[in-house]
């Protein structure tokens, strides 16, 4: 069974620009999870996509938003991107309700 | 505040001995879930464990075992024989279970494992 892909797996950007980040699921899974990895930061969850529906979000401003599709593929935008937003960006996705997420690996992100 | 707290920011383990991780947990949530993760230099974080806060019993996964103590609010992570393979950064996450929480995770600052020959 095909786990959680990412793409791409590495990107660099300059300050101002807007990024978009892909997600696909393991198949059958419809909760669809991203965090945020950063050294001083840890992991920060952003937001939880749900059959199309974001159904929880973290304590990030507004450049940062996302969506879900029919077929549970995932995609992530930030707009115009700043130097803190260099990070590793993880997808993870799950069956719902007790069961565990399993992680994609990861997009870094670098803003020049 | 602090939801997970993992007080040993790295740690040093002979290889084939045991090594036990800590993790201290806060909630006011009744139904809550525990897990570790493992996340090697590459970047992935891989599923180890998982422990729900009804559970009576400690999981166990192989060689990986969950020392839950649910007074204590702790969920601390055991490797038994510990192997080469195993030297990464190890995360213990919380889920609370209150509605819509199913699918975010709050980590801690993780626990980096060293396993020398």
């Amino acid at each position: 069974k095909a786990g959680v892909t990412q793409t791409p797996r590495y990107l660099i950007k300059t300050r101002g620009q807007q990024v978009t980040l892909s997600c696909s699921p393991i198949s059958g899974h419809r909760s669809v999870s991203w965090y945020q990895q950063t050294p001083g930061q840890g992991l920060q969850f952003l937001f939880e996509y749900f059959s199309e529906t974001q159904r929880n979000k973290g304590n990030f401003p507004g450049r940062f938003s996302g969506r879900q599709f029919s077929n549970s593929r995932s995609e992530m935008n930030v707009s115009t991107l700043e130097l803190g937003d260099s990070a590793l960006y993880l997808c993870a996705s799950s069956l719902g309700g007790h069961q565990p997420q399993h992680f994609g690996d990861g997009t870094r992100l670098s803003i020049l | 505040a602090q939801k997970i707290t993992q007080t040993q920011p790295g740690m040093f383990v002979q290889e084939k001995e045991a090594v036990t991780l800590d993790c201290t947990y806060d909630t006011s949530d009744p139904s809550y879930g525990l897990f570790w993760y493992k996340q090697p230099s590459s970047g992935e974080m891989i599923f180890l464990i998982y422990q729900g806060s009804y559970d009576q019993q400690n999981a166990t996964e192989g060689r990986y075992s969950l020392n839950f103590q649910k007074a204590r609010k702790s969920a601390n992570l055991v490797i038994s024989a510990s192997q080469l393979g195993d030297s990464a950064m190890y995360f213990c996450a919380m889920r609370e279970d209150q509605t819509d929480s199913w699918g975010k995770l709050q980590f801690g600052a993780g626990t980096q494992v060293v396993v020398t020959p």
